[in-house]
This record gives structure tokens, C-alpha cells and sequence, in this order.
């Protein structure tokens, strides 16, 4: 089991630039998370999806779209990078209906936005 | 909206000593979960509670909710180097999100 997959770990990116996080998991999770970390400011929500097919804004949607494409995957799309959006992206998935429903996070992706 | 504050910041504390984090929400959770992040890493679940007055151990570590399920704290006695990273909350107010507090970086001097 690879758990929760996040590509790319890396990116630098220019304002006004697009690009897409990936997010794939193979622990069978109904639900899936992107979550933003910023210092001091902890881990906020971005968008989440219940299930397959569903997708809702977390604290702080601006700026970002989200595509469940699957059970599996989960995605993050910038369509115009801001500096404001520099961060550590963490997707994260969980199984509802067990004792813990606890999340279990991918690696990161640090992102700049210059 | 719904909010979690976590206290303190940062705890800079001697080897071998206690450490405490504590969570307040103004709105009544349905469960709390703790994590820990190691520095450069992701976060790593500890523990979840549910019931009102719980109180759960894991080694070194106690984890208690709050009669009124409206806070929570983490308790490590005798802090070890390995204890090093963030520790955050995350409530859960009876939907699908988990809202995390903005943790508390424990460093240790040896």
C-alpha cells in the first residue's frame, strides 16, 4: 500500500502560471481533503470531497478548484498563481464508519509562487 | 464560522520536563482527534475522543476532553528528544470537516 500520493513534492511556479496537484490514494478513503499550511496559522481546509462525485468549499476556497475524479484521486487546480497561495499543500483522505475516523495525509507539496 | 484555538504557540521546554497543549472551542465538538507533525513531515494521527470526560494514555501521553466536549488538552511527562515537532487539534462540530487549531511547536533543550 502506497497510502495518500501527492505529485508534485516540489514546484516553483510565476504568478498568473496554472497548474494541477495530484492527489491518489489507495486506502479505500470515502472522503478526501486538501488542506494549506501556513506558519503560525495551522491547517486550513481548501475543498473537500464526501464521496465520489461530490466536492465542497472548505475555510479558504478562493482561488483553487477541485476535481474528485474517482474514489482514488482527488485534485487541486491553480488556474492563476498569487504569491498568496506560496504554501505546503497536503492532501488527505479517511474511511467514515470506522471506530477512528482519522485522516491519513500525503507528504506535501511545496509550492512558490513568485 | 467554527473556530479551534490552541495555546500556546510554542513551548520551548528542558528535557525531562512536562508539556501541555490545550484546545478550546466556544461551540460543543462531537469528537476531538490529536495530531503530531515532525518537523518537515506530515501530520501523523495520535488519538481521537468522543465521550464527554474522556480521558486516554498513550505512554507518556495523556489526552483529555473536556466535560462540556468544548476542550481539550495533551499532557507529555518527562519530554524525550523524540517528542520534537507540532501537536494540533482538530474538532470535528458533527459534519464532514475536521478544523484544526494552529498547534503548538514543542522544541526540547537537551
Amino acid at each position: 500500500n502506497a497510502g495518500v500520493t501527492q505529485t508534485p513534492k516540489f514546484q516553483v511556479l510565476k504568478t498568473g502560471q496554472s497548474m494541477t496537484l495530484q492527489c491518489a490514494q489507495d486506502m479505500n478513503h470515502n472522503s478526501m481533503y486538501w488542506y494549506r499550511q501556513d506558519p503560525g496559522m495551522g491547517l486550513r481546509l481548501i475543498y473537500y470531497s464526501a464521496s465520489e462525485g461530490t466536492t465542497d468549499k472548505g475555510e479558504v476556497p478562493n482561488g483553487y478548484n477541485v476535481s474528485r475524479l474517482n474514489k482514488r484521486e482527488f485534485s487541486l487546480r491553480l488556474e492563476s498563481a498569487a504569491p498568496s497561495q506560496t504554501s505546503v499543500y497536503f492532501c488527505a483522505g479517511r474511511r467514515r464508519g470506522e471506530a477512528n475516523e482519522k485522516l491519513f495525509f500525503g507528504s506535501g507539496t511545496q509550492l512558490s509562487v513568485l | 464560522g467554527q473556530q479551534v484555538m490552541q495555546i500556546p504557540q510554542y513551548q520551548h521546554v528542558q528535557e525531562g520536563e512536562d508539556f501541555t497543549t490545550y484546545c478550546n472551542s466556544s461551540t460543543t465538538l462531537s469528537n476531538i482527534q490529536w495530531y503530531k507533525q515532525r518537523p518537515g513531515g506530515h501530520p501523523v494521527f495520535l488519538i481521537q475522543l468522543v465521550k464527554s470526560g474522556e480521558v486516554k494514555k498513550q505512554k507518556r501521553l495523556t489526552f483529555q476532553f473536556g466535560e462540556a466536549k468544548k476542550n481539550s488538552s495533551l499532557h507529555i511527562t518527562a519530554t524525550q528528544t523524540t517528542d520534537v515537532g507540532t501537536y494540533f487539534c482538530a474538532a470535528n462540530f458533527g459534519n464532514e470537516k475536521l478544523t484544526f487549531g494552529t498547534g503548538t511547536r514543542l522544541t526540547i533543550i537537551p
